[in-house]
């Protein structure tokens, strides 16, 4: 069965430092990836999504990239955080019948 | 872009009670989702809608895709404690770009 993991689960970091959240997906081969960013009390927003290995397409312009170095593996980064980049920071992958979301990483930025 | 507009934003109800919430869309999406966050995790996907006039059930749980294609409700009957949570809808506009689309979440808080 197929299974996204998400880590790390929480995160506490200074502004100005760099950040790397990770996501791996486990049993589909070639799967859509996406990042997703929750404000607090807030909808989901769309960054990122890719298709395919070193496939990124951004949603909206900001502080964070990401990047798709193996198949089933989807880092957002960022080089310098602010703290307007605190939220709830959620992976999926796609299919055909919607989405399969990761369990979050919820990052503060103080 | 295209926007998904999910009424209410917040609903404070009774245990027992039948909860209805919708979303209402600009434009055509092929396919409509509802799901369920609970704090502090992921969204899961209660259930997923692919034709016009689809009305599909999930135990208490009961959606419908509109027949304009511009809009779906959720319905919950007799509501329960484990039912709290922020629900969400999500559309999807094109065949095979499965980019979703979410409403902005119903808050439900069930009174006991």
């Amino acid at each position: 069965s197929q299974t996204i993991h998400q880590w790390p689960a929480t995160l506490v970091q200074p502004v100005g430092s760099p950040l790397s959240l990770e996501c791996t997906v486990e049993g589909t081969s070639n799967p859509n990836l996406y990042w997703y960013r929750q404000a607090a009390g807030r909808g989901l927003q769309l960054l990122f999504y890719s298709v395919g290995i070193g496939q990124i397409s951004s949603e909206v312009p900001q502080n964070l990239s990401a990047s798709r170095p193996q198949d089933r593996q989807f880092i957002l980064s960022s080089k310098k955080l602010l703290l307007s980049d605190s939220g709830f920071y959620l992976c999926a992958w796609g299919q055909g019948n919607g989405y399969t979301f990761g369990s979050g990483t919820r990052l503060t930025v103080v | 872009g295209q926007q998904l507009n999910q009424s209410p934003q917040s609903m404070f109800i009774q245990e027992g009670e039948d909860v209805s919430m919708n979303c209402t869309s600009s434009s055509i999406f092929n396919t409509w989702l509802w799901y369920k966050q609970e704090p502090g995790e992921g969204p899961v996907l209660l259930i997923a809608l692919y034709k016009a006039g689809e009305l599909t059930s999930n135990g208490r749980l009961t959606a419908q895709f509109g027949i304009t294609r511009k809009d779906s409700f959720l319905n919950i009957s007799a509501s329960i404690p484990s039912d709290v949570g922020i629900y969400f809808c999500a559309g999807i506009s094109n065949f095979g770009n499965e980019k979703l689309t979410f409403g902005t979440g119903t808050r439900l808080t069930i009174i006991p």
